[in-house]
């Protein structure tokens, strides 16, 4: 079947604004994971899912940032009034839940406030 | 507090040399570890994983416990394997290293 799919692919949005990035994770895949990669720098852990509940939103920047997931398949995460330093790479992963089991990754949204 | 740390930012070697990429962790449990790699233009993708105790590519890591390390080594480097290299640990969550870009010249 399909990967895992975000969207959308490039986002350009001017600061202050709101934006909704969508992660369509591979069917079955209970755990889902955001990450945030700021240019030249590694993978950020923003949150993580299993099944719809999200145990661990510490990596979340700051309450401008949220994430849901429903029907535990497709996730957003909400950037609200959005600032420069926001402008990254926000990529999305899924996994089954069992041990050492691989994450799938999308290809990510690259998200540039101006 | 779960940690990944790779010291190093950018490894160059020339094709043919041993390669090392280093990755220590913190943790208290019984750690899950992972190698991902991410070439140019492609999506990060699993290299390998402890458990399995496979070589993939050439590569292999060892997970000490004693040192609280997985490192990725390689006896002989190719300019094919230059990418981005991530160290992962996962917990109840799958937290990375910083990564370390492996630049491999001709």
């Amino acid at each position: 079947g399909a990967g895992v799919s975000q969207s959308p692919s490039n986002k350009v949005t001017e600061k202050g604004k709101d934006v909704e990035l969508r992660c369509d994770p591979i069917s079955g895949h209970t755990a889902l994971y955001w990450y945030r990669q700021r240019l030249g720098q590694g993978l950020e852990f923003l949150i993580y899912f299993q099944g719809n509940s999200a145990p661990d939103k510490s990596g979340l920047p700051s309450d401008r940032f949220s994430a849901e997931r429903t029907g535990e398949s497709v996730s957003t995460l909400t950037i609200q009034r959005t600032q420069q330093e926001d402008s990254a790479v926000y990529l999305c992963a899924s996994s089954l839940a069992s041990k050492n089991t691989e994450a799938f990754f999308g290809q990510g949204t690259r998200l540039t406030v101006v | 507090a779960q940690r990944v740390t790779q010291p190093e930012k950018l490894l160059s070697v020339f094709k043919g040399a041993p390669v090392e990429l280093k990755c220590n962790y913190s943790y208290s449990g019984s750690p899950e570890l992972f190698w991902y790699v991410q070439y140019s233009r492609q999506r990060l993708q699993l290299l390998l994983r402890h458990i399995s105790r496979e070589s993939i590519k050439g590569f292999t890591a060892d997970l000490n416990k004693g040192e609280t390390s997985f490192h990725l080594k390689k006896p002989f480097a190719q300019e094919e394997d230059s990418a981005m290299y991530y160290c992962a640990l996962k917990t109840d969550k799958l937290i990375f290293g910083t990564g370390t870009r492996l630049q491999v010249f001709p």
